[in-house]
């Protein structure tokens, strides 16, 4: 069974831009989640979508936005890019809920000039 | 709210030798407990889980970790570590979502 897939592995983008990261979860699978790692801040959690809906959400400002779409694949678009934003972006995937063990993928580097 | 504390943002052992990774919780109700493993340029691993099944859980690579309620702790073990384990660990609880601990990084000597 192929595993958690995210497109695109890195990226480098301006101050001002906005980013599309994309995650393909495990098949079968209908939770995703989306955390930034930052050397700084560590592991942080970003939001959850299930069934195409976001069941939970962090402390993010609302330039952190997510979708679902039906065949359970994800995107998170970061608008009005920062410097601060440069970290990497980890999505995991679980079978039905949070407590199920989560199934990381590689991760998106972006970096913000 | 419910968190994990991680004590040692880097250890270093010998080839060989015990490594011992420390997490303490801090939970109102019994906690779901992990361990993740993240090499250099990946994602994180599962290595193991506490859901109060059994208080010694063993995992993956010959890693294991004991709950102790006394004590809120679910320290991460190894009797003999090799090379191959330098990462960075991560302990994390989870309530609605992961809640990770800050991480600690392991070396490895020769």
């Amino acid at each position: 069974k192929a595993g958690v897939t995210q497109t695109p592995r890195y990226l480098i983008k301006t101050r001002g831009q906005q980013v599309t990261l994309s995650c393909s979860p495990i098949s079968g699978h209908r939770s995703v989640s989306w955390y930034q790692q930052t050397p700084g801040q560590g592991l942080q959690f970003l939001f959850e979508y299930f069934s195409e809906t976001q069941r939970n959400k962090g402390n993010f400002p609302g330039r952190f936005s997510g979708r679902q779409f039906s065949n359970s694949r994800s995107e998170m678009n970061v608008s009005t890019l920062e410097l601060g934003d440069s970290a990497l972006y980890l999505c995991a995937s679980s079978l039905a809920d949070s407590f199920n063990e989560q199934f990381f993928g590689p991760g998106t580097r972006l970096t913000v000039l | 709210a419910q968190s994990v504390t991680q004590l040692g943002s880097h250890v270093s052992v010998s080839e060989g030798a015990l490594v011992l990774l420390r997490c303490n919780y801090s939970s109102s109700v019994p906690p779901y407990l992990f361990w993740y493993v993240q090499y250099p340029n990946q994602g994180l691993q599962l290595l193991l889980k506490y859901t109060s099944a059994a208080t010694l859980v063993k995992g993956i690579n010959g890693f294991e970790a004991e709950f102790k309620k006394s004590e809120t702790s679910f320290h991460l073990t190894k009797p003999s570590a090799h090379m191959s384990d330098a990462a960075e660990y991560f302990c994390a609880v989870i309530t609605d979502k992961l809640i990770f601990g800050t991480g600690t990084r392991l070396q490895v000597f020769p």
